[in-house]
């Protein structure tokens, strides 16, 4: 079975700065995509970034980049000039692509932006 | 665009009685929908997988009888949490992907509904 480990119940970042918010998997599927959703305290899921599990460079989006590490089962997510609006709920998730597309969870990340 | 709504955003109701939660893809066709609840500071958890046209897919331990999902049209899935109970007291949340979009991997999320039973 599929499994998301988030050992960061909560993280601290001042304003400006970089954060790393941890995330490590485990799964027998030699395919699938992970996943990092924003959840601020309105609930609504955001998107952030995904990776493939047969993507050769890590991904990037704006200010979000994953640091993906498949012999570990590390999928990391790097925040970089952290903004008073991030503060949030962190979820890393994965799917098994090519089956129903379900996401397995992790229990989440709150991160807290200090000015 | 691949905006999804639910319907209603919050939700009031009394032991026993029942409640039903739509959630819409407004832009876009979705197959399938995904049904997951996330009681509080606690992760989000699949409760069932909605199939347009078909029974939907329950996971372990989800009661089917209790909680009904109904995925009649591309655009369209309700889930009805039948006799409710406090217990059921959570916040629900949709998602969908988008049908026919190859190569894509993303859920589009609707903003969730929270549900008090009394």
């Amino acid at each position: 079975a599929q499994k998301i480990t988030q050992t960061q119940p909560g993280m601290f970042v001042q304003e400006k700065e970089a954060v790393t918010l941890d995330c490590t998997y485990d799964t027998s599927d030699p395919s699938y995509g992970l996943f990092w959703y924003k959840q601020p305290s309105s609930g609504e899921m955001i998107f952030l970034i995904y990776q493939g599990s047969y993507d050769q460079q890590n991904a990037t989006e704006g200010r979000y980049s994953l640091n993906f590490q498949k012999a570990r089962k590390s999928a990391n997510l790097v925040i970089s000039a952290s903004q008073l609006g991030d503060s949030a709920m962190y979820f890393c998730a994965m799917t098994h692509q090519g089956g129903s597309e379900k996401l397995v969870f992790g229990k989440g990340t709150k991160l807290t932006v200090n000015p | 665009g691949a905006v999804v709504s639910q319907h209603p955003s919050r939700v009031i109701c009394k032991s026993g009685t029942s409640v039903k939660i739509e959630c819409r893809s407004l832009d876009f066709q979705a197959t399938t929908m995904f049904w997951y609840r996330q009681f509080p500071k606690q992760s989000l958890m699949l409760m069932a997988t909605s199939n347009e046209g078909s029974k939907a897919t329950y996971e372990q331990g989800v009661e089917k009888d209790k909680f009904l999902i109904n995925h009649a049209s591309l655009t369209l899935s309700t889930l009805t949490v039948t006799s409710a109970h406090p217990e059921d007291s959570s916040f629900y949340i949709c998602s969908a992907r988008e049908t026919g979009r190859t190569g894509t991997y993303e859920q589009y999320f609707g903003p969730g509904t929270r549900l008090t039973v009394t």
